[in-house]
Order: C-alpha cells, then structure tokens, then sequence
C-alpha cells in the first residue's frame, strides 16, 4: 500500500508570494490533516478535512487555507508568504475518526526569503 | 482549549542509560498515541493506549496510560543510538487529536 505523498518536497519562495502544497493521503482513508512544524515548536495543528469539509481548524491566520477534493487528495495554500513561515509542513491521513493512528507523509521544506 | 505538554523537552543520554518521557494533559482523554519522528523524517506511529492503568511493551519501550486518564509514559530500557529522534504524544479528546509539545532525545555512544 502505498504511503502518503506529499509535493513538492522543497520550496523556496519569496515574502508576498503565495504557495500552494499537495498531499496525496494512504488509498481508502477520507481524513487529512495538516501540520505546521518548525524547530523548537513542535508540531502545530493547522487543519484537518474529511470528506471535502473542513472538521477542524486551529489557530492560524486566515493566509492559511486549504482544500479536499473527492477523492481525498488535499491542498493547502499560504497567501502573502512571511519569513516566518519559513517551516515543514506535513500532512497526515487516516481513516476519518478522531482515535485512528494518523500516517503521515515526508513533508514539504517551505523556505521563505 | 485541550493541551497536552511534555516534559522533558529534551533529554541527552549515554547509550544504555534509561530514558522517560511524560505526557500530561489538560483533560480527560479517551485514549492516547504515541510517535516517534527520527532526525530529518517525519512522525511514525508507534503505540495507542485506551484503558485507564493499561500498560503496553514494545521490546525495550513501555507506555503508561495513567488511571486518571490524564498523563501518559514512555519509558526506554537501556537506550541505544538508534533510539534518538523526538517522542510524540497524541491526545483524543473532545474529538480532537491534540499532540504534545515533544521530547528530543540524544543519545551519545
């Protein structure tokens, strides 16, 4: 079975520009969720869709959107790009309920400049 | 809102020393997972935990769900080299996965 895919794997971006990042979860699972990690902050829970809504949202501004498409592939774009965040995102997928184990993909290394 | 802290947030051990990790969470959870994420990759499942008091082994790593359901442990016997990486736990509660803030463990031979 194959395992989460997460593209691109590398992106260097300038402040003001906007970014969009793709995750591709594990085949069957309906939930994906997005994380935000950066040295020293652990990981920071941006947002997490099931069946294309959005089921829950943590506390990031709103340059932070993101998408789920029917066939659970999902999206997340950052708009008007800060140093700041400068991070690796990763997605993680599952199942669709909130106890399942989460599998997560290798990230994208988001470099802003 | 739900949080669930980690102390240490970073351990350096000699290879063989023991290490534990704790996990405490701000509410009730209905159960808890733990993940490890080595140097440069990402988090890996590697435990959950339900019961209240359950205790699970995995070779020379145990896990501790507290009977309050409230904390968690992650004990290493004997550490080896290829233990290090950050140690994660992951909270359900009020239909979140909520995870902890992390231990970094170094391990020097």
């Amino acid at each position: 079975k194959a395992g989460v895919t997460q593209t691109p794997r590398y992106l260097i971006k300038t402040r003001g520009q906007q970014v969009t990042l793709s995750c591709s979860p594990i085949s069957g699972h309906r939930s994906v969720s997005w994380y935000q990690q950066t040295p020293g902050q652990g990981l920071q829970f941006l947002f997490e869709y099931f069946s294309e809504t959005q089921r829950n949202k943590g506390n990031f501004p709103g340059r932070f959107s993101g998408r789920q498409f029917s066939n659970s592939r999902s999206e997340m774009n950052v708009s008007t790009l800060e140093l700041g965040d400068s991070a690796l995102y990763l997605c993680a997928s599952s199942f669709g309920r909130v106890t399942d184990t989460q599998y997560f993909g290798p990230g994208t290394r988001l470099t802003v400049l | 809102g739900q949080q669930v802290m980690q102390i240490p947030q970073y351990q350096h051990v000699q290879e063989g020393e023991d290490f534990t990790t704790y996990c405490n969470s701000s509410t009730t959870l209905s159960n808890i997972q733990w993940y490890k994420q080595r140097p440069g990759g990402h988090p890996v499942f590697l435990i959950q935990l339900v019961k209240s008091g359950e205790v699970k082994k995995q070779k020379r790593l145990t896990f501790q769900f507290g009977e309050a359901k409230k904390n968690s442990s992650l004990h290493i016997t004997a550490t080896q080299t290829t233990d290090v990486g950050t140690y994660f736990c992951a909270g359900t509660g009020f239909q979140k996965l909520v995870f902890g803030t992390g231990t970094r463990l170094l391990v020097s031979p």
